[in-house]
């Protein structure tokens, strides 16, 4: 079954940084792969997904790129803020059928 | 924007005795999981319930566990008789071209 490794498991950024958070994936045939912020005690809400005929995409301060041919997939924020503070899970999928398989999650701190 | 709503938000009950948690999907989904997430931990993948069957389920996912969708708008995860380490929270979610979350059923199993 898919496997997804996530790094760093732990982010610490000052207020207007980047940040980047990297996964793998081992199933060839996942191509759907989104991105989930979880804040204490709420649900894993998603903020972008990007599917296997696109290379990246990006929402305002947030962009999601996928390499194919290497599994991997990166979450990037941009001019980060103290509001972005959670834990953020990246997650692979094949077709909607199946598993959407979970990061252990990136604890992002952003400091003022 | 339509949501995944969970029934109860908390519940606590005693090992051993059998609880039901209760999701409704968004309204034209067609896809329907269960997910638990121990305190501090990733989430991980119970069951994916696609035609009013399992499409795959996880090792977690034992005899304890079942999953049924009793009126075509609720969907609901059983656990048959209870264990301390049931007590997590369990997340379903509904897809259609995007998978959306619910609140979560924080269970405590006492």
């Amino acid at each position: 079954g898919e496997n997804v490794e996530q790094h760093p498991s732990t982010l610490s950024v000052q207020e207007g940084d980047s940040a980047v958070i990297k996964c793998t994936y081992s199933d060839s045939a996942s191509n759907y792969f989104p991105w989930y912020k979880q804040e204490l005690g709420k649900r894993p809400q998603l903020i972008i997904d990007i599917r296997s005929n696109v290379g990246e995409k990006k929402d305002q301060r947030i962009a999601v790129t996928l390499n194919k041919t290497a599994k991997h997939f990166s979450l990037h924020i941009t001019e980060t803020q103290p509001e972005d503070s959670a834990v953020y899970f990246c997650a692979a999928s094949g077709q909607a059928g199946t598993a959407l398989i979970f990061g252990k999650g990136t604890t992002l701190s952003v400091s003022s | 924007e339509p949501e995944v709503t969970q029934t109860p938000s908390h519940q606590v009950t005693q090992m051993g005795q059998e609880v039901i948690l209760r999701c409704v999907p968004i309204s034209n989904h067609l896809y329907f999981y269960w997910y638990r997430q121990i305190l501090g931990q990733k989430v991980e993948f119970l069951v994916s319930f696609y035609n009013n069957e399992i499409s795959e389920k996880s090792e977690i996912f034992d005899d304890q566990f079942s999953v049924e969708r009793p009126d075509g708008s609720n969907f609901t995860l059983k656990i048959r008789s209870t264990k301390l380490e049931d007590s997590a929270m369990y997340f379903c979610a509904s897809r259609g071209s995007t998978a959306y979350f619910g609140p979560g059923t924080r269970l405590l199993v006492l």
